[in-house]
């Protein structure tokens, strides 16, 4: 069966600094892969998502970027953060683009 | 772009009553998706339906796709305390990957 994970579970960091979380997919191949950002007011809100290695298409204009270095890693990144990046992180994942997508357990970002 | 309205924002009941919950669009979508969400957790699916009409079932919980494909509900019957959570609707349109959230009803179930 297919397992998703994602670490850290919790990151604490101050603004300015970089960001690099990551995210695996186990069990499949060539898995559509998606980062989710979740607010306070509880809308999940699409980030980026990848149907293959080094395919990255953005949804919204962010200080962040995402890479697909492996065809089953996707890593979501910042130079440096900023207050306003502060959320709870959700990778996410599908075997085709119209296939409900499996979450990770999330990583809760404060930026201080 | 598209947006779900999920209603009720929160419902606070007594356990062993029934909940219902619904999504609508002004947007006609293809498939329907029901996640739940526990305090610090990613969202696990629940249910998925894929064609106006259908109704599935997933022990206590039902949901349906509605005939016009712009609107889907959830029950779900006896509630017991482990209910308790976030329960999200899902849409996905004629734009593959862009699944549409709405954003959310808290459940709290009083034992």
């Amino acid at each position: 069966s297919q397992t998703i994970h994602q670490w850290p579970a919790t990151l604490v960091q101050p603004v300015g600094s970089p960001l690099s979380l990551e995210c695996t997919v186990e069990g499949t191949s060539n898995p559509n892969l998606y980062w989710y950002r979740q607010a306070a007011g509880r809308g999940l809100q699409l980030l980026f998502y990848s149907v293959g290695i080094g395919q990255i298409s953005s949804e919204v204009p962010q200080n962040l970027s995402a890479s697909r270095p492996q065809d089953r890693q996707f890593i979501l990144s910042s130079k440096k953060l900023l207050l306003s990046d502060s959320g709870f992180y959700l990778c996410a994942w599908s075997l085709s683009p119209t296939g409900p997508p499996g979450f990770g357990s999330g990583t809760r970002l404060t930026v201080v | 772009g598209q947006q779900l309205n999920q209603s009720p924002q929160s419902m606070f009941i007594q356990e062993g009553e029934d909940v219902s919950m619904n999504c609508t669009s002004s947007s006609i979508f293809n498939t329907w998706l029901w996640y739940k969400q526990e305090p610090g957790e990613g969202p696990v699916l629940l249910i998925a339906l894929y064609k106006a009409g259908e109704l599935t079932s997933n022990g206590r919980l039902t949901a349906q796709f509605g005939i016009t494909r712009k609107d889907s509900f959830l029950n779900i019957s006896a509630s017991i305390p482990s209910d308790v959570g976030i329960y999200f609707c899902a849409g996905l349109g004629g734009s593959n990957y862009k699944l549409t959230f709405g954003k959310g009803t808290l459940l709290t179930v009083n034992p």
